[in-house]
């Protein structure tokens, strides 16, 4: 059983570009949720995708968006990078959008860290 | 708005002591708590988890406590090992809001010999 895979694991871009962070979900797992960790803080939800479709988004701007394809895997893509953007970005997949007992089966990637200069 | 709370950045403990990790949170909407553990250049990992209904949980060296009334949670460690050392995070979830975490900023755990 293969777990969470992220790539690439560090990035390092200039403001106003554009990045994709792309996130392989844990065989069989249908759900990918998205999480922004900056330095010193905890993971802050972006969104997440089920089925394809966002089902459900955090406080994030619209330029933040993403993707679920059909085997499951997913990307974050981030327009017009600001400084403020540099964190780690951390996918977490699960056997369904859990909710109540089930959001213990979210397993995470171990991110991919984004540097915006 | 931080709706989780950890207010300790860091906790020293000798191996074999007791650990004691708080946390606090401000939204009383939320109906389940978790720790997630995590060691450097890895993804954090699920601990232990209690729902609202419940004032404690158990999971062999582990145990969540909860006092609502109180908005506050703890995690025991007991005995501490070496191998604890990491930075955990307390976390919450409304049911109802498919799986969206809210996170305490860490509490980096030190279990000295």
């Amino acid at each position: 059983e293969t777990g969470v895979t992220q790539s690439p694991t560090h990035l390092i871009k200039t403001r106003g570009q554009q990045v994709t962070l792309r996130c392989s979900s844990q065989s069989g797992h249908n759900t990918v949720s998205w999480y922004q960790q900056a330095l010193g803080q905890g993971p802050q939800f972006i969104f997440q995708y089920y089925r394809e479709e966002e089902n459900g988004r955090g406080n994030f701007p619209p330029r933040f968006s993403g993707l679920q394809f059909p085997n499951y895997s997913s990307e974050l893509n981030v327009n017009a990078l600001e400084l403020d953007d540099s964190a780690l970005y951390l996918c977490a997949s699960s056997l369904g959008p859990s909710g109540g007992t089930g959001v213990e089966k979210l397993f995470f990637g171990s991110g991919t860290q984004l540097s915006v200069l | 708005d931080q709706q989780v709370k950890q207010n300790s950045p860091s906790l020293s403990v000798q191996e074999g002591r007791i650990s004691i990790l708080n946390c606090d949170y401000t939204n009383s909407m939320f109906d389940y708590f978790l720790w997630y553990k995590k060691y450097p250049a890895e993804g954090p990992t699920f601990l232990i988890s209690i729902s609202s209904i419940k004032d404690k949980n158990e999971d062999g060296r582990f145990t969540v406590f909860l006092n609502k009334s109180a908005k506050h949670l703890s995690l025991h460690i007991v005995p501490s090992q070496p191998g604890d050392s990491a930075v955990y995070y307390c976390a919450a979830d409304r049911g109802s809001t498919l799986g969206r975490l809210y996170f305490g900023r860490g509490t980096q755990l030190t279990v000295w010999p």
